[in-house]
């Protein structure tokens, strides 16, 4: 089991740039999200899904876009970079048969610059 | 507006002694919260887990305590040893595996 994993672990961008972040679970997991860490502000939700097809809106979804076609995969898309996307991001998934309140497993995370 | 503060950004603590981090919600409906323990360059991973029935839950070296009146948990590491030096998110999980988190406590234990 490789639990949840991340591609790339680190990209630099220019401003203007698009580009994919790529998450997978091995885990048949329902729920997926994507968080976003800045220092002093925690973790905060960009976009989440609770099955194939089904996506929504976090906290902070502004420039980013996500789409479920499988069970396994949840990307993350930048669509035009801002350095104000500079930051780490986070892939968690869970099974989603708790109502929420089960365990998330979260991936190593990607670094991302934005110059 | 955040609704999860842990207010203490940083925390020292000598190994063998007791390390205790705070976190306080503004949401009196929350029912349910977590700690998150974080390593550098790794993503967080569960450390333990409160119902709002409980006031207590206990897992080895590991204590959460919620005090509902004062909308108020604290988690509570004894002995603290040099492993527990990461950073501690408190979270509340609101439904579709969203969760809110504080944030966070960089706890360093001094050997």
């Amino acid at each position: 089991n490789a639990g949840v994993t991340q591609t790339p672990k680190f990209q630099v961008l220019k401003t203007g740039q698009s580009m994919t972040l790529q998450c997978a679970q091995d885990m048949n997991h329902e729920y997926m999200s994507w968080y976003r860490q800045d220092p002093g502000m925690g973790l905060r939700l960009i976009h989440y899904s609770v099955g194939a097809g089904i996506t929504d809106q976090g906290e902070v979804p502004n420039g980013y876009n996500v789409s479920r076609s499988t069970t396994e995969d949840f990307p993350l898309r930048l669509l035009s970079a801002a350095p104000s996307q500079t930051s780490v991001y986070f892939c968690a998934s869970s099974h989603g048969l708790a109502g929420g309140t089960e365990t998330q497993y979260f991936g190593p995370g990607t670094r991302l610059l934005v110059l | 507006d955040q609704q999860v503060k842990q207010n203490s950004p940083s925390l020292s603590v000598q190994e063998g002694r007791i390390s205790i981090l705070n976190c306080d919600y503004t949401n009196s409906m929350f029912d349910y919260f977590l700690w998150y323990k974080k390593y550098p360059a790794e993503g967080p991973t569960f450390l333990i887990s409160i119902s709002s029935i409980k006031d207590k839950n206990e897992d080895g070296r590991f204590t959460v305590f919620l005090n509902k009146s004062a909308k108020h948990l604290s988690l509570h590491i004894v002995p603290s040893q040099p492993g527990d030096s990461a950073v501690y998110f408190c979270a509340v999980p609101e439904g579709g595996g969203k969760l809110t988190f504080g944030t966070g406590t960089r706890l360093t234990i001094i050997p």
